[in-house]
């Protein structure tokens, strides 16, 4: 069964930063993309970063771009937020691709999300 | 950055009845075009992959169809349990955006 268990999600003040984790379990990891997908309070989806199964390619959205790092070790991805915003405020969900690489594919399996707010 | 653009916003629903949702692209996506669902304080979960194709596990009643930039979503005989926001998702061309989502309230 794939399991996708976020942490590491809480408050900070704009500027600061924060760093959510994704364990994964259930399949091999090193064989599927991954990426994060955020929610802010009442709104839709935004996926914001996405990472290669060998973790060689990444996607940013640009609303993140420069302030966000993916990365995946040991069956654990990760985002680094920097230089965070009150419009950062968001669930950020894990959630696994159906492939190796980010195309011509989709989210198969989502984690339960960790919650970010920015906040001063 | 292609646009998704869901109708209805919104729909209220007696059990048993069909229910269809639409998704339209601004630009065509082929196939590549999924339906999520999302219950109040859970994550999105997937129905239908490839525009029609079911996701393991889901039920019989939903199904989806479309191509290019037409896409619906049709749930039949709707049971008190679909309750929930539905999002159309495009993977063909980055960034891979969102429909706006359409919630259904059940009667």
């Amino acid at each position: 069964e794939v399991q996708l268990l976020e942490s590491g999600g809480g408050s900070v003040q704009p500027g600061g930063s924060l760093r959510v984790s994704c364990a994964a379990s259930g399949f091999t990891f090193s064989s599927y993309a991954m990426g994060w997908v955020r929610q802010a309070p009442g709104k839709g989806l935004e996926c914001v970063s996405g990472i290669s199964g060998r973790g060689g390619s990444t996607y940013y959205a640009e609303s993140v771009k420069g302030r966000f790092t993916i990365s995946r070790d040991n069956n654990t991805l990760y985002l680094q937020m920097n230089s965070l915003r009150a419009d950062d405020t968001a669930v950020y969900y894990c959630a696994k691709w159906a492939g190796q690489w980010l195309i011509q594919g989709f989210f198969d399996y989502w984690g339960q999300g960790a919650l970010v707010t920015v906040s001063s | 950055e292609i646009v998704l653009t869901q109708s209805p916003d919104f729909q209220s629903v007696t059990p048993k009845e069909k229910v269809t949702i639409t998704c339209r692209a601004s630009q065509s996506i082929g196939t590549s075009l999924q339906w999520y669902q999302q219950k109040p304080d859970q994550s999105p979960k997937l129905l239908i992959k490839y525009a029609s194709q079911s996701f393991s596990g889901v039920p019989s009643r939903f199904s989806g169809s479309g191509s290019g930039t037409h896409f619906t979503l049709t749930i039949n005989s709707l049971e008190a349990e679909d309750a929930a926001t539905y999002y159309c998702h495009q993977t063909s061309i980055l960034p891979y955006t969102f429909g706006q989502g359409t919630k259904l309230e059940i009667k």
